[in-house]
Formats: structure tokens, C-alpha cells, sequence
């Protein structure tokens, strides 16, 4: 079954420091990865898109890994901002469809305190 | 930020009545989406179109309908509203990517709209 789980379910974190979202999956054949940001109440935003060649992603102070290889990926956010509190989702799309499939992870909801 | 719209944004109705959620892109994407999303969990997938006059249904069985007579609306209907249709219902679209090994569909989200059935 083709599943994407992420980690932390949510995370506190203070201005200014850096963090790292996991993301797991078992999607295949496997086709690209991408982290999107959610506000609350808002559709999601792609941050960063890799497809199997590419081990690493950056858009400012986001930058994205990922290891095709073990089937997991992160999201290092350096020097957090307020406005950097949201859902980072985790998308997986698979080549087994003209549609390019997409599975969703849950999120990780990212708070940043003052 | 995409080009693509929802409307109404927020929507508080009682059970029974008929509603009709709008999606709009000006993209010119020939695919576009419905997900609906309940609070910390997944989107699920409850339809797509490949284009004009084509509708399928997605993984997540719904009781809604959707049409796609033009190419840049795609409005979904529920016909009799209940309290177990209250969600988030996220509208987006996406064009393939050409020039790329594999080409992949980025999709661009609107802004949802929050449907609470009373």
C-alpha cells in the first residue's frame, strides 16, 4: 500500500532556531517529492519538488533532502520566523498513472514562538 | 501565488439543502482536482478531470458530484447536504510539465472552502 507518514505530528519551536521535518514513504514506482506549506485555512503552497535524481532542494531558508534510496526525505528550515508557523506536507507522486497520482502525508504543524 | 479561486471561502448551511461549491482557474490547466480534508489529516482525492466533458471519480468515496463544461471551472455539487459533509473541500489544478525526464503535474491549490453542515 502506498503511504507517506511524517514526523513529528507537530513541533514548537522558538524564533531564529532551525528545524528538520521527516518524511517517510513507500510509494512506487516512485516518480517525485515535494513539501508544500499550509496555512490555516489556506491550500497548500509548493516549497520544493525532487524528482529521483535530485538529493537535495533549496527555495531561502527552506532546503529539502531526499534519499530515494531508503525512501526518505526532509525539510531543514534554517532561522525560523513567525510567519514560517504552519502544516508541512509531504507529497509523493507515483509513475503508475497518466494522472501522476499524489499521496499526502498528515503534515507536521510547525509552531514558532516569539 | 496561483491563479486559482474558490468561492464561497466559508459556508454554514443545514441539513438537507443543495450547495454548489465553485473552482476557478485562469491558468489554462486541462487537469483539475477536488480534495476534501478533515482537521490534521491527510487530503484525499474525491475527484478529477482530465479536460473538458471528462469527470472521475478519486480515491475517497463521496456523494458529490462535480462538471467540467469549461475549461477553467470545475464546480462541485453536493445535492442534499448532511453533517458528515462538513470539511475543508480544497479545489486545484495542474498542466504537465514538459522538457523533463520524468515529467511530473505540479498542482497549484486554492484556498479552500470550509463547508460546516449543521
Amino acid at each position: 500500500k502506498n503511504q507517506v507518514e511524517q514526523s513529528p505530528q507537530s513541533l514548537i519551536i522558538l524564533e531564529g532556531k532551525n528545524c528538520t521535518l521527516q518524511c517517510n514513504y513507500t510509494v512506487s514506482p516512485f516518480s517525485n517529492l515535494r513539501w508544500y506549506k499550509q496555512d490555516t485555512g489556506r491550500g497548500p503552497v509548493s516549497l520544493t519538488i525532487m524528482t529521483f535524481s535530485e538529493n537535495t532542494k533549496s527555495n531561502g531558508r527552506y532546503t529539502a533532502t531526499l534519499d530515494a534510496d531508503t525512501k526518505q526525505s526532509s525539510l531543514h528550515i534554517t532561522a525560523s520566523q513567525l510567519s514560517d508557523s504552519a502544516s508541512y506536507i509531504c507529497v509523493v507522486s507515483d509513475r503508475g498513472s497518466t494522472l501522476g497520482r499524489l499521496y499526502f502525508g498528515r503534515g507536521t504543524q510547525l509552531t514558532v514562538w516569539p | 501565488e496561483a491563479d486559482i479561486y474558490q468561492t464561497p471561502r466559508y459556508l454554514v448551511i443545514g441539513t438537507g439543502k443543495k450547495i454548489t461549491l465553485e473552482c476557478s482557474q485562469t491558468m489554462g490547466h486541462d487537469k483539475m482536482y477536488w480534495y476534501q480534508q478533515d482537521p490534521g489529516m491527510e487530503l484525499h482525492l474525491i475527484h478529477y478531470s482530465y479536460g473538458v466533458n471528462s469527470t472521475e471519480k478519486g480515491d475517497l468515496s463521496s456523494e458529490s458530484t462535480v462538471s467540467r463544461i469549461r475549461t477553467e471551472h470545475f464546480p462541485l455539487t453536493l445535492e442534499s447536504a448532511r453533517p458528515s459533509h462538513t470539511s475543508q473541500y480544497l479545489c486545484a489544478s495542474s498542466a504537465r510539465t514538459s522538457g523533463r525526464v520524468p515529467s511530473y503535474n505540479e498542482q497549484f491549490f486554492g484556498p479552500g472552502t470550509r463547508l460546516t453542515v449543521l
